[in-house]
């Protein structure tokens, strides 16, 4: 069964600054896909960036990008320029390319980072 | 188009009760997928539906069943309430593709006493 590991409870960062939140993941697969969600205090859970595996170059969605190390599974998220509305859980999630039945077919989520937004 | 959306936003049961959670996907999406958030944790996939049958199941017990419907809305039953279900129930719908995304709806706040 796949993992997902965020080191990090909480992280605080200054307006306008940059943050990064790690994230590492096990699993014995070759193909799958990684996301960052976001989830503020509405409790919306909200897609900020996605990579899929095969992929050696990592994605970027604006202010955000990924730094994606296949051989070290890590996945972490950098956001950039800081803005108040980032405040929010983020969650780093694995999911599975095939459907092989059962629990692989569903995301597996971190417990999360809640990242803290100091004006 | 209208997002994910999930009836009720909020319910209150009693231990032993039963409750049913709705939700209605995003238009197109043949795929829903049903997940648990307890406070302070990252959400525990339960279900995945596409096409009306059943995808895939987490290490839920069988208590929890659902279901969808010819129109892709989903109904997630809880029977024999414990305060431990007390959560947050997150309905996600996709095309039904393998790893594709999967986009949340608001949730279901349930309480337990």
């Amino acid at each position: 069964a796949q993992t997902v590991t965020q080191s990090q409870p909480e992280m605080s960062v200054q307006e306008a600054e940059t943050v990064t939140l790690s994230c590492t993941y096990d699993t014995s697969e070759s193909d799958y896909y990684l996301f960052w969600y976001k989830q503020p205090p509405s409790r919306q859970m909200i897609l900020v960036i996605r990579q899929e595996a095969y992929k050696q170059q990592n994605a970027t969605e604006n202010r955000f990008s990924v730094n994606f190390q296949k051989a070290a599974k890590s996945f972490s998220l950098k956001i950039s320029d800081s803005q108040l509305g980032d405040a929010a859980m983020y969650f780093c999630a694995y999911r599975s390319s095939t459907y092989s039945g059962g629990g692989a077919d569903g995301l597996t989520f971190g417990k999360g980072t809640h990242l803290i937004i100091q004006p | 188009d209208a997002g994910v959306t999930q009836s009720p936003t909020h319910l209150i049961k009693t231990r032993g009760q039963q409750v049913t959670l709705r939700c209605s996907p995003i238009s197109g999406h043949k795929s829903v997928s049903w997940y648990q958030q307890v406070l302070g944790q990252g959400p525990q996939f339960i279900f995945q539906y596409y096409e009306k049958e059943e995808r895939g199941r987490g290490n839920f017990p069988d208590r929890f069943s659902a279901r969808q419907f010819p129109n892709y809305s989903s109904e997630l039953n809880v029977n024999a309430l414990l305060l431990g279900d007390s959560a947050l129930y997150l309905c996600a719908s996709s095309l039904g593709r393998a790893g594709e995304t999967q986009y949340f709806g608001p949730g279901t706040r349930l309480l337990v006493l």
